[in-house]
């Protein structure tokens, strides 16, 4: 079964601290593998998107890893910011159309002053 | 402003009542998307739209219907309302290619009471 599965749940934070979340995924056949940002009330943000051969890609303070060997992924958020406080979802592509998205259930960060 | 624009942002309506949500996208893209997020935040989608074809229809009831009249528009019709069908709706859209990245709108809140 298709699965994505993020940890932690929740994170809190100070500002100015660096996190890390964690991906796994079962998704079979893997296409592409992407993170999004998504602020209470709206709608998520696209904030990286790696394919099998990408092992890293940065978007600004955010760092994705993708290990494909052992389907992990990680986000990376350094020198974190009042504004990094929302749900952060890993959403993996099955190789296929457009629409095979499996997504995660989000991690909640919350960053403190 | 270029985005995915989706109304209302609140539906409040009783149980067996029929609705409809619009979503508009003026970013030129050629695929749009229905997706559900429930009160676990899993994001499920429901619909595509590409060049008026639906191309996905994942399992939803037949009283959810999605009308596109034009490339930049996907509206969501619901009829018969019930309780479970209370969840954050949120409109996407995107270029055809498996790398293009969601742009989603900030979702249409629905409680069915």
């Amino acid at each position: 079964k298709n699965q994505v599965e993020q940890s932690p749940q929740s994170l809190i934070i100070l500002e100015g601290k660096n996190c890390t979340l964690q991906c796994n995924y079962t998704v079979s056949p893997f296409s592409n593998l992407r993170w999004y940002k998504q602020d209470t009330g709206r709608g998520p943000v696209s904030l990286t998107i790696m394919t099998f051969s990408e092992n890293t890609k940065s978007n600004g303070r955010y760092t994705a890893t993708l290990d494909a060997d052992t389907k992990q992924s990680s986000l990376h958020i350094t020198a974190s910011q009042l504004s990094d406080s929302a749900s952060y979802i890993c959403v993996v592509s099955a190789r296929g159309s457009q629409g095979n998205l499996i997504f995660g259930k989000g991690t909640k960060l919350s960053v403190k002053p | 402003d270029t985005a995915v624009s989706q109304t209302p942002k609140y539906l409040v309506t009783q149980m067996g009542n029929d609705k409809s949500i619009k979503c508009e996208q003026n970013l030129g893209h050629d695929t749009m998307y229905w997706y559900k997020q429930d009160s676990k935040k899993f994001l499920k989608i429901m619909f595509s739209y590409n060049n008026k074809e639906l191309i996905i229809n994942e399992t939803v009831p037949n009283r959810f219907s999605p009308k596109s009249p034009d490339k930049a528009h996907l509206n969501l019709h619901i009829n018969s309302l019930e309780l479970g069908d209370s969840a954050v709706y949120f409109c996407a859209s995107s270029h055809r290619g498996k790398y293009s990245p969601l742009h989603f709108g900030n979702g249409t809140r629905l409680t069915v009471t």
